[in-house]
Formats: structure tokens, C-alpha cells, sequence
């Protein structure tokens, strides 16, 4: 089965840039049957889809977050990959990477999450 | 942008009750619409999937219907484990949105 680990700084100062890394065990990240994304959720706050990517190259972020957002993969550690950059305090979350089935339109597994908090 | 409003926001209900979340979509899902679970300090998890569908290892009393711009998420009795937060999600133009979740309470 199929299972996410993220890993990443916890800490991260204002105007710099977040990067966080998801490790996937059980599968391949080179499996064209899953897209592979991030979900954040700040403190006390709801879910927030950032973004996934497909097949190693095609990659959809959410419109609000677009401009700093970049989702990668790297296929000899088995790993996808976080950044986001000029964070700013809005951006301190618990960091998820999750999964999506190709033909489905549901996240099917979750990564236990890290929290990052953007402060100086 | 696709929105899910949640109902209630709270849920006060007692072991062995039955509980009816609600979730509302601002345009017709056509059955495409999943339910997480999250405990304290957990991840989500996947409940049910495609409206109704339970996920593997999920138990028969969580229930999942509805249709269009309406659906339901159902504990027919419920656990001390099940008090959680419960959040609603879809995807559409590879945009995925969750509600704003129901936190189902002990009473």
C-alpha cells in the first residue's frame, strides 16, 4: 500500500522560500495512475489544495497560490517535491502531501503532514 | 471555483445517536464529491468516495448519499472514536475544494 512522508525546515523566515519534500513508499513516483499533490491547512483553519503533478512533467496549482508555487519530481529518490516561494506568515500550515487516482476525483491517501511556521 | 458549505458547523450528538452531515455545492457535482474524517492532530482520511462509495477499510455504519448539489454523510450509531472533524470535498477543472468542515462533538 501505497504511503507519504513528508519532511522539510519548520521554520522558515518571512520573504524566503518554503521547501518541503514527500517520500513514497509502497509504489513508484513514476506510476502514470496517481497525481501526486500538496494540501496545507493553517492553524485552527480548513483544508487548501496548493497544487499536484502527473507523470514527472504536467503540473496544475491552485490559481491563488500559482504565481509562487513549483511542485517537482525526482525520480531516483522516489520523491515529489514543495516550493513556494516569499512566504509570508499567511503561508505557517500543517503541509500535507496526498495522492489522487488518475480516474478519480477524490484525494485517496494522505501523508501524516508537517507543520511549518514562517517567522523570524 | 466550485464551493461546499458545510452543515451544520457544530454537531452535539451522543454515543449510540445517529448523525447527518450535510454538504452543499454551488453547481451540480454529479456524484463526484468525497468525505474526509480528521481527528486531533491527525491527517484527514478518506471515508467515502464518489458520493456513496465507502473506502477500503471504512466501517458500514458511515453512509454516503445525495445527488447534484446536495449530498449526506451518514454515522447510523455513532462511536466514541467517530467524534471528529468531518470535511467534504470535489475536484472540477483540476481544482480541488474542501467545506469548511462540521466538527461532530460528544453531548
Amino acid at each position: 500500500q501505497l504511503q507519504l512522508q513528508e519532511s522539510g525546515p519548520g521554520l522558515v523566515k518571512p520573504s524566503e522560500t518554503l521547501s518541503l519534500t514527500c517520500t513514497v513508499s509502497g509504489g513508484s513516483i513514476t506510476s502514470s495512475t496517481y497525481y501526486w499533490g500538496w494540501i496545507r491547512q493553517p492553524p485552527g483553519q480548513g483544508l487548501e489544495w496548493i497544487g499536484c503533478i502527473y507523470y514527472g512533467d504536467t503540473t496544475y496549482y491552485n490559481p491563488s497560490l500559482k504565481s509562487r508555487v513549483t511542485i517537482s519530481v525526482d525520480t531516483s529518490k522516489n520523491q515529489f517535491s514543495l516550493r513556494l516561494t516569499s512566504v509570508t506568515a499567511a503561508d505557517t500550515a500543517v503541509y500535507y502531501c496526498a495522492l489522487r487516482p488518475l480516474f478519480g476525483n477524490y484525494v485517496d491517501v494522505w501523508g501524516k503532514g508537517t507543520t511549518v511556521t514562517v517567522s523570524s | 471555483e466550485i464551493v461546499l458549505t458545510q452543515s451544520p458547523a457544530t454537531l452535539s450528538l451522543s454515543p449510540g445517536e445517529r448523525a447527518t452531515l450535510s454538504c452543499r455545492a454551488s453547481q451540480s457535482l454529479y456524484n463526484s464529491l468525497a468525505w474526509h474524517q480528521q481527528k486531533p492532530g491527525q491527517a484527514p482520511r478518506l471515508l467515502i468516495y464518489d458520493a456513496s462509495k465507502r473506502a477500503t477499510g471504512i466501517p458500514a455504519r458511515f453512509s454516503g448519499s445525495g445527488s447534484g448539489t446536495d449530498y449526506t454523510l451518514t454515522i447510523s450509531s455513532l462511536e466514541p472514536e467517530d467524534f471528529a472533524v468531518y470535511y467534504c470535498q470535489q475536484r472540477s477543472n483540476w481544482l480541488i475544494t474542501f467545506g469548511q468542515g462540521t466538527r461532530l462533538e460528544i453531548k
